[in-house]
């Protein structure tokens, strides 16, 4: 089945940029998520990326697909103590079907350091 | 909207008790997923269902059971509470359009069996 890993902790300075990485194993994933959890809370949908896609911009964050490494990662511009927070990958593949299950990867602890 | 809510927020377990997780949402969305959340592994699915009066099992099933007699609610029971279901759960829900297939996910609920 699908996997997607990431690795497990990123420490950056505030007003760096951060790029948390992600990869997948499954070719024929369709849509590509970045959730944000922050502390005690659950997780909200910061972007996504369709896989006809290489790159989508929204304000501070920048999402890249590298179809052909499986790779995916989030720029974060101008890093924020408030971007303080866990940051999941997560996948829709083609064997998904129309249940919209999502693979999450383990997530990402961003620390930003003042 | 409240959006997702799931009830209790934190429960306390001995072994071998039961216990039903609510989760509630108002979107008239079809989709309705549980997930449960661990150091270091992300969200793993534990069910889904994909409307009223029907569920399936996702990627870790084994010792819950799940039921959806309504649309907006999604139950997750735990028949015989064992010490390895120490986690926090997760409840999302999806609906039918959306074109990005956006989960939206509940607070989450804190269980420690002892």
């Amino acid at each position: 089945g699908e996997d997607v890993e990431q690795s497990l902790f990123l420490s950056v300075r505030e007003g760096d940029s951060s790029v948390i990485n992600c990869t997948y194993t499954d070719s024929s994933s369709t849509y590509l998520y970045w959730y944000k959890q922050e502390p005690g809370a659950g997780l909200q949908l910061l972007t996504y990326i369709f896989s006809n896609m290489d790159m989508k911009q929204d304000q501070r964050l920048t999402v890249l697909l590298n179809k052909k490494d499986k790779h995916l990662s989030l720029r974060i511009a101008d890093t924020q103590t408030g971007d303080s927070a866990i940051y999941f990958c997560a996948v829709i593949t083609h064997g998904s079907g129309n249940t919209g299950k999502l693979i999450f990867g383990q997530g990402t602890t961003l620390q930003v350091k003042p | 909207n409240a959006g997702v809510t799931q009830t209790p927020k934190f429960r306390v377990l001995k072994t071998g008790q039961s216990m039903t997780l609510l989760c509630a949402q108002d979107m008239n969305h079809e989709y309705m997923y549980w997930y449960r959340q661990d150091p270091g592994m992300g969200l793993r699915l534990i069910h889904y269902s994909v409307g009223e009066g029907t569920t399936a099992k996702g990627e870790v099933p084994d010792g819950y059971n799940v039921s959806r007699l309504k649309k907006q609610n999604f139950l997750l029971g735990l028949e015989s509470a064992a010490p390895s279901q120490t986690s926090v759960y997760f409840c999302a829900s999806r609906g039918l359009a959306g074109i990005y297939n956006e989960q939206f996910f509940g607070p989450g609920t804190r269980l420690t069996v002892l």
